[in-house]
Order: structure tokens, then C-alpha cells, then sequence
């Protein structure tokens, strides 16, 4: 089982629907949990963070995060055509050599006009 | 604005030859991950450092990867000998680690390597 885990996609999505991404993890202790979009041969950049159980709002982006389930999910609200990217989902791994952010495959996303 | 940077963009090699990457974290960071992204792998872990310090390289094979970090604005991964299977994006990221927990990190634009 890999430690995070994600639907690699395509996830397609009509303009301004909402966008559902889901990711689980494996380590239950898990504090810090991350969100980051890559576009085609760019980098990835960091969209959220989360922490806490519940929802984390930021514009039109909710993290949401159930350490119960280890489950944590990211919905892209009124979804553009610039939202189409890869979203990496990245949990801190607790280890005995010292923490670690690992990530997971990634869902492409792609918004239709 | 702060930022990453990695050196040099682009590489490409012929298998055997040694490859150096650099990597400047961001002024006050105090992690600095290597990350090795493929089509098929995804991004993997090959070593972090805090303050310096190794903390964990066992994503790295040790027969031909290093990673060292001389100081703090200067990580550097160097393969030798290369092999055509190494070839990938490389990424180097850096963060502010607090307590237990590793902060955000930031990337660099990475380094797109080919080996003959």
C-alpha cells in the first residue's frame, strides 16, 4: 500500500462546476497536510494547508481534512479553465529519522469550457 | 520575492558521465528536500536535510547518488556514474520546520536531466 494515494484522472470537469479531489493516507499519525498544483513542465506550488479536522477555505479552494478516515479532499469551486493542472496531495510522514512530506501520484484535472 | 533556485535547468549526458545539481534554498529555510519526478514513479523522496544535517536518504541509491548540503545556501546531488534510467526532473524544494512538523515547502524550477 503506498503511503499517500491518489486517483491519477483525468478528473473532467465542465466550466464553473465544482472540482472533487480525494486523497488517503496510511499513516495515521499524520499531522500536516498539503495540496499542491502542478502545471504541464512548471513546479508544483503549494494551494493549501490544513491541519485540523473540518474544512479550510481559501477563495474558491476547500481542503478538507477527516484524520478518522485519513481521508483528506480538495474541491475547486466554480472551476476554470486555468484550474486544469495535475494536484498533488502531500501528507507529512512521521518517521524515525525525522518527518517527511511525501506525495502522492496526482489527479489531472482538466476544465472544459 | 524569494525563491528557489536551481542550477542548471536543463542537462544532457551521456551514460557514465557525472552529473552535479545545485540547488539555493530559500534565505532563512531550514529543509532542503531532493524530489525526483517521473511519468511513471510520480515525485519520489531521494534525501532531506535539516539544518544541514542528513535526516534521511534512503530514496537515494547509495551506489551512485549523493547529496550534500556544505552550507546553508548551498544542497547539491551529484550521480556518478549515470544511467539512462536516471533520467527525469529533478527537484529541490526548501521549508521552514518548526517543532516535529515540516512546513510548507517551496519548489525550484527543477532540473530536466537526460542521460544518453
Amino acid at each position: 500500500q503506498k503511503e499517500v494515494e491518489q486517483n491519477s484522472g483525468p478528473l473532467s470537469v465542465p466550466e464553473g462546476a465544482i472540482a472533487s479531489l480525494n486523497c488517503t493516507y496510511s499513516d495515521r499519525v499524520s499531522q500536516s497536510f498539503f495540496w499542491y498544483r502542478q502545471y504541464s513542465g512548471k513546479s508544483p506550488e503549494l494551494i493549501m494547508s490544513i491541519y485540523s479536522n473540518g474544512d479550510k477555505e481559501d477563495g474558491r479552494f476547500t481542503a478538507q481534512l477527516n484524520k478518522a478516515s485519513q481521508y483528506v479532499s480538495l474541491l475547486i469551486r466554480d472551476s476554470q479553465p486555468s484550474d486544469s493542472a495535475t494536484y498533488l496531495c502531500a501528507v507529512n510522514i512521521i518517521k524515525a529519522a525525522g518527518n517527511k512530506l511525501t506525495f502522492g501520484g496526482g489527479t489531472r484535472v482538466l476544465v472544459k469550457p | 520575492d524569494a525563491r528557489v533556485t536551481q542550477t542548471p535547468r536543463h542537462k544532457v549526458t551521456e551514460m557514465g558521465q557525472e552529473v552535479t545539481m545545485r540547488c539555493q534554498p530559500i534565505l532563512g529555510h531550514n529543509t532542503v528536500f531532493w524530489y525526483r519526478q517521473t511519468m511513471m514513479q510520480g515525485l519520489e523522496l531521494l534525501a532531506y536535510f535539516r539544518n544541514r544535517a542528513p535526516l534521511d536518504d534512503s530514496g537515494m541509491p547509495k551506489d551512485r547518488f549523493s547529496a550534500e548540503m556544505p552550507d546553508a545556501t548551498l544542497a547539491t546531488l551529484k550521480i556518478q556514474p549515470s544511467e539512462p534510467r536516471d533520467s527525469a526532473v529533478y527537484f529541490c524544494a526548501s521549508g521552514l520546520s518548526q517543532g516535529a512538523f515540516n512546513e510548507k515547502l517551496f519548489f525550484g524550477s527543477g532540473t530536466q536531466l537526460s542521460v544518453l
